[in-house]
């Protein structure tokens, strides 16, 4: 299984673009990398999701490099409001019924005015 | 499109009773996706229905069990509580499967004295 590490926290100030870095070292062929935003007492909202090299919408960007070791979420021009916990999320592939999937610690981020 | 919903919201059950938690996915979503969230071990996997069949599942044990009607719409049962089992119990539907993008339902808190 395909296991995700990230920091515990990172601290902003609100303008600036943040970065948050996940590790999947064991990532599968067939893994997508997703990436989620909770807030306090609210189920986690999706926000990105990514295969490799770059994706981009209208909230975030995912980079992802050519080993497929790690991905970046980048956040451009913070809020206040940005501030939730992040999740990065490997899934397996479903492949006939073996579909599984592992979401990290993830990454308590605190904007600041 | 409505989005998930589940009840009740908030819950409190005895040690030793059962619990049954339901979750309505957004219309024409197959795909629901159990979670349980706690402050020490996070967001853990329970397991997954697709078409009202149990895709996958995850490490818990055999008290936890779910199931899909041919709506989609899904229940949760954990029977003979125990004090770890308090949690917020999250669903998430999709329309292509859990690897894909999800979404969450606000969640069911259920403490167990």
């Amino acid at each position: 299984l395909a296991k995700t590490t990230q920091p515990i926290s990172m601290d902003s100030y609100e303008g600036q673009e943040v970065n948050i870095t996940c590790s999947h070292n064991n990532i599968a062929t067939n893994d997508y990398i997703t990436w989620y935003q909770q807030f306090p007492s609210q189920g986690p909202r999706f926000i990105i999701q990514g295969y490799k090299t770059k994706v981009t919408n209208e909230v975030a960007s995912l980079f992802i490099p050519a080993d497929r070791k790690s991905s970046t979420l980048s956040l451009p021009r913070v809020s206040l409001s940005d501030t939730a916990v992040y999740y990065c999320l490997v899934g397996e592939a479903a492949s006939g019924n073996t579909g599984k999937l592992i979401f990290g610690q993830g990454t308590t981020l605190q904007v600041k005015p | 499109k409505a989005g998930v919903t589940q009840t009740p919201r908030y819950l409190i059950k005895t040690r030793g009773q059962q619990v049954t938690l339901s979750c309505s996915p957004i219309s024409g979503h197959r795909s629901v996706s159990w979670y349980q969230q706690t402050p020490g071990q996070g967001l853990q996997f329970l397991f997954e229905y697709f078409s009202e069949t149990q895709r996958n599942k995850g490490n818990f044990p055999g008290r936890f069990s779910g199931r899909q009607f041919s709506n989609s719409r899904s229940e949760m049962n954990v029977s003979t509580l125990e004090l770890g089992d308090s949690a917020l119990y999250l669903c998430a539907s999709s329309e292509r499967g859990s690897e894909y993008e999800q979404y969450f339902g606000p969640g069911t808190r259920l403490t167990v004295t």
